[in-house]
């Protein structure tokens, strides 16, 4: 099966523009996930959905960033403005079931931002 | 808020060499992965750990969940240069990552 497809692999924008995300999650998989990465860290949670459907942005800086998956498949996640702390690789995942218990995450190879 | 603490943050050894890595929760896990992430690629899971106690072998590495359910070790015997990259254990409930253990092996 194809993977989780996640585009452009690399950004670099300055401080203060705007940017997105695409991710095209594996057919079928009706939950999908985007995680923020910062450098030697772990993925931090930032919006989950369910179908078109949001199930927990509580992690999202709502002030800048935004989130949709319209249609219940593939999704974009946008950041305006951005700020350096941004700076980071932004993955997507995605699972057949809202839960991982018993259908692990799948993840894209992300999209490393940098903010100068 | 759930805090996964991994260690050690960096291991950097020679192949054929043991090692242990180690995430510890500030609280009850419900269910733990493990998962391995290459550079430039996402994370890629190795295991589901469910009941305390739990042991499960996959080759040359070894995962044991704790008793209570609040700490987890990860085994690699004999390491090779194919293990290098960052181990990450999961919360399966709350979809929470530790900080990571970053593994380099040297031929």
């Amino acid at each position: 099966e194809a993977g989780v497809a996640q585009s452009p692999r690399y950004k670099i924008i300055e401080k203060r523009q705007s940017v997105a995300f695409w991710c095209n999650p594996i057919s079928g998989h009706a939950t999908l996930y985007w995680y923020q990465q910062i450098l030697g860290q772990g993925p931090k949670l930032l919006i989950q959905f369910q179908n078109n459907g949001v199930v927990d942005d509580s992690q999202l800086p709502k002030d800048r960033f935004s989130a949709e998956r319209l249609k219940g498949v593939d999704s974009t996640l946008k950041i305006q403005p951005a700020k350096l702390e941004d700076s980071a690789v932004y993955l997507c995942a995605s699972s057949p079931a809202p839960t991982i218990y018993n259908s692990p995450l799948h993840f894209g190879n992300g999209t490393r931002l940098t903010v100068t | 808020t759930q805090l996964l603490e991994q260690s050690p943050q960096f291991l950097s050894i020679q192949e054929g060499e043991n090692l242990t890595v180690y995430c510890n929760s500030s609280s009850v896990f419900s269910s733990l992965q493990w998962y391995r992430q290459e550079p430039g690629e996402g994370p890629v899971l190795l295991v589901t750990v469910v009941t305390g106690g739990e042991v499960k072998k996959l080759k040359r590495l070894t995962f044991q969940f704790g008793d209570a359910r609040k700490d987890s070790s990860l085994h690699i015997t004999a390491a090779q240069t194919g293990d290098t990259g960052l181990y990450l254990c999961a919360d399966t409930d709350k979809l929470i990552f530790g900080t990571g253990t970053r593994l380099q092996v040297f031929p």
